[in-house]
């Protein structure tokens, strides 16, 4: 079965940094791009990151580009999202999820399998 | 940047009826739309992509059509389990970005 698991949400203060993960498992990692995508409270979906299989290629929403970085670990099955610089608007859900369609080096965006999520609040 | 409005915000129907939601984007993007289905507390679901190729498992009464700015999902007959929020998404390659319309939320009247 296809799986990804997320952790690393926590509470952090304005400023503060936390590194998200996402354990996958069930499919050949490293042919998959792989995005982290956000929810805040009661709020639509955000795209916020994605990067290719082979990991040499990441790509980042406006609103986070300078303050995350995405990362993988096709060894260990892996992806990672270092969040920098908290505020207060990045409170929020924080997904995983796999690409459609198995491509090292390319992006389709279509995103078939998603975690469970793991939240991140940013409060004094 | 591409701009995705859904409409309506939220539509109100009863089981066994059909059901017609419209994703419009600010400038065309060919097909490359996709549609999600979210219910409380779980993660989105991949319905549709590409504007009308369903994903696996899917059942068929869910649909996809349009291209270019005007897109929509249809729902031939509406089961229980279908009441949720849609959302529909846009990928592009050049910038490579992708953006979410804001949801419509199906509920049952």
């Amino acid at each position: 079965e296809v799986q990804l698991l997320e952790s690393g949400g926590g509470l952090v203060q304005p400023g503060g940094s936390l590194r998200l993960s996402c354990v996958a498992s069930g499919f050949t990692f490293s042919n998959y791009a792989l995005s982290w995508v956000r929810q805040a409270p009661g709020k639509g979906l955000e795209w916020v990151s994605t990067i290719s299989g082979s990991g040499g290629s990441t790509n980042y929403a406006d609103s986070v580009k300078g303050r995350f970085t995405i990362s993988r670990d096709n060894s260990k099955n892996t992806l990672y999202l270092q969040v920098n610089s908290l505020r207060a608007e990045d409170t929020a859900v924080y997904y995983c999820a796999k690409d459609l369609i198995a491509a090292a080096n390319y992006y389709y965006f279509y995103m078939d399998v998603w975690g469970k999520g793991t939240t991140v609040t940013v409060s004094s | 940047d591409i701009v995705l409005t859904q409409s309506p915000a939220t539509l109100s129907l009863s089981p066994g009826e059909r059901a017609t939601l419209s994703c419009r984007a600010s400038q065309s993007v060919s097909s490359y739309l996709a549609w999600y289905q979210q219910k409380p507390g779980q993660a989105p679901r991949l319905l549709i992509y590409d504007a009308s190729n369903r994903a696996t498992g899917i059942p068929a009464r869910f649909s996809g059509s349009g291209s270019g700015t005007d897109f929509t999902l249809t729902i031939s007959s509406l089961e229980p389990e279908d009441f949720a929020v849609y959302y529909c998404q846009q990928r592009s390659n050049w910038p490579p970005r992708v953006t979410f319309g804001q949801g419509t939320r199906l509920e049952i009247k």
